[in-house]
């Protein structure tokens, strides 16, 4: 079965560090999100790609955070300098439709940043 | 705007016994709603959803909900539960034709005991 692969799992990192996480959506899947889990709250959505454009990034803290998916394939999302308060999950997912279409989640990368 | 809330952050049921989590929503347009179970350490799974066709809505696993608009609620119900139905549970809003941002609620903490 398909699934979408995340890189690392996990991630322990000082504060002011760069760190950056990898996406490879199911293949075919044209539209890409990453996703922000702090503990105890449901998902936000930082960023979405339609191919490899950005359609949604209204809610990604641009000083610090960056993403792209030049080849409108695989994803990268990166943080520098990281905070203490971008401890959290970062999911990806990706779907075959830009609306109305089923979500797959990969299984996240754990930050913690100390 | 579109919101949801999760009545009961966690829940507590006997094993064999019914499984009831309330979700209520808020839209100002036709809504599309889900609802995503998490397992430890794992991605999202869609459990199902609901888009404007039948009110009661079957899913994987043996689980269903009921769309009431004049309740604007969206509760998962399930007549027997099993041990590995514990989880985090998340029920979700979109817009119907609006894209596919997903607005989560907080999320339910299901728990199993023999």
């Amino acid at each position: 079965e398909a699934e979408v692969a995340q890189s690392p799992r996990y991630k322990i990192t000082e504060k002011s560090q760069a760190v950056a996480f990898w996406c490879d959506p199911i293949s075919g899947h044209a539209t890409l999100y990453w996703y922000r889990q702090i503990l105890g709250q449901g998902p936000e959505l930082l960023v979405q790609f339609q191919d490899e454009s950005v359609v949604d990034d209204s809610q990604l803290p641009k000083d610090r955070f960056s993403a792209e998916r030049l080849k409108g394939v695989d994803s990268t999302l990166k943080i520098q300098p990281a905070e203490l308060g971008d401890s959290a999950m970062y999911l990806c997912a990706s779907s075959l439709l830009p609306s109305g279409g089923e979500l797959f989640f990969g299984e996240g990368s754990r930050l913690t940043v100390l | 705007a579109q919101s949801v809330t999760q009545l009961d952050s966690h829940v507590s049921v006997s094993e064999g016994t019914p499984v009831l989590l309330r979700c209520n929503y808020s839209s100002s347009y036709s809504p599309s709603l889900f609802w995503y179970v998490q397992h430890p350490n794992k991605g999202l799974q869609l459990l199902l959803k609901y888009t404007s066709a039948a009110t009661l809505v079957k899913g994987i696993n043996g689980f269903e909900a009921e769309f009431k608009k004049s309740e604007t609620s969206f509760h998962l119900t399930k007549p027997s539960a099993h041990m590995s139905d514990a989880a985090e549970y998340f029920c979700v809003v979109t817009l119907t034709g609006g894209g596919n941002k997903l607005t989560f609620g907080t999320g339910t903490q299901l728990k199993v005991e023999l």
